[in-house]
């Protein structure tokens, strides 16, 4: 069954480092998005890429993150200079359709800034 | 601020027992509702979907939809153990380019 893989699966920074975090989608879904959760928090949307652009971000997107889909399989977030309120999960998620598709998520990255 | 509402819980109940989730969503345009299963450390998993109003039946779980009254829910018959788990709701709102919004979910908890 198709899936959706991420890695790394944990990945521990210093503060101010850069952080690359990879997702591979399914690979005949069109749309893509990053969503973390804060440990006990709810599932929260970071960003939606379609056709090789965002479409649209969340305010917790600011200019510390960034997304790539640097070729035809991986999609990237990177995370310019981590901060300790950025230690979440992150979820790569993919859809086929954007309307009524299913979102389908990785297993995460964990990432914890120290 | 779109929301999705969710009794937080735990809901506790017995093994063989149906289990009753309830959420709220306030987007009167959205057209699709989906319900994921979450482990503790790990990523949501889609169990249902369910698109029109009435119920929708798979396994052992059940979604019902209400549009007019903007509340769905997910039953699962003959809860077991493994059923233990936090359940979330989730739903696309147009506004927003049709992104999920999820609830808080609900903590569940079978005992044998």
């Amino acid at each position: 069954e198709p899936e959706v893989t991420q890695t790394p699966s944990h990945q521990v920074t210093q503060m101010g480092q850069e952080v690359i975090l990879r997702c591979v989608p399914i690979s005949n879904h069109l749309y893509f998005y990053w969503y973390r959760q804060i440990l006990g928090q709810k599932v929260e949307f970071l960003v939606s890429f379609y056709n090789n652009e965002i479409s649209e971000k969340s305010e917790i997107f600011d200019d510390q993150f960034s997304v790539e889909r640097p070729d035809g399989s991986n999609f990237t977030l990177k995370i310019r200079s981590t901060k300790l309120e950025d230690s979440a999960m992150y979820f790569c998620a993919s859809k086929a359709r954007v309307l009524t598709g299913e979102l389908f998520f990785g297993e995460g990255s964990r990432l914890t800034v120290l | 601020q779109k929301e999705v509402e969710q009794n937080s819980g735990p809901l506790s109940v017995p093994e063989g027992a149906i289990a009753s989730l309830n959420c709220t969503y306030s987007d009167r345009g959205s057209q699709s509702f989906f319900w994921y299963r979450q482990y503790s450390g790990k990523s949501p998993e889609l169990i249902m979907s369910i698109y029109s109003n009435g119920d929708k039946e798979d396994g052992r779980f059940t979604a019902q939809l209400n549009k007019a009254s903007q509340y769905v829910s997910l039953l699962i018959r003959d809860s077991q153990p493994s059923d233990s788990a936090t359940y979330l709701c989730a739903v696309p709102y147009m506004e927003y380019g049709n992104k999920l919004v999820f609830g808080a979910g609900t903590i569940l908890r079978v005992k044998s």
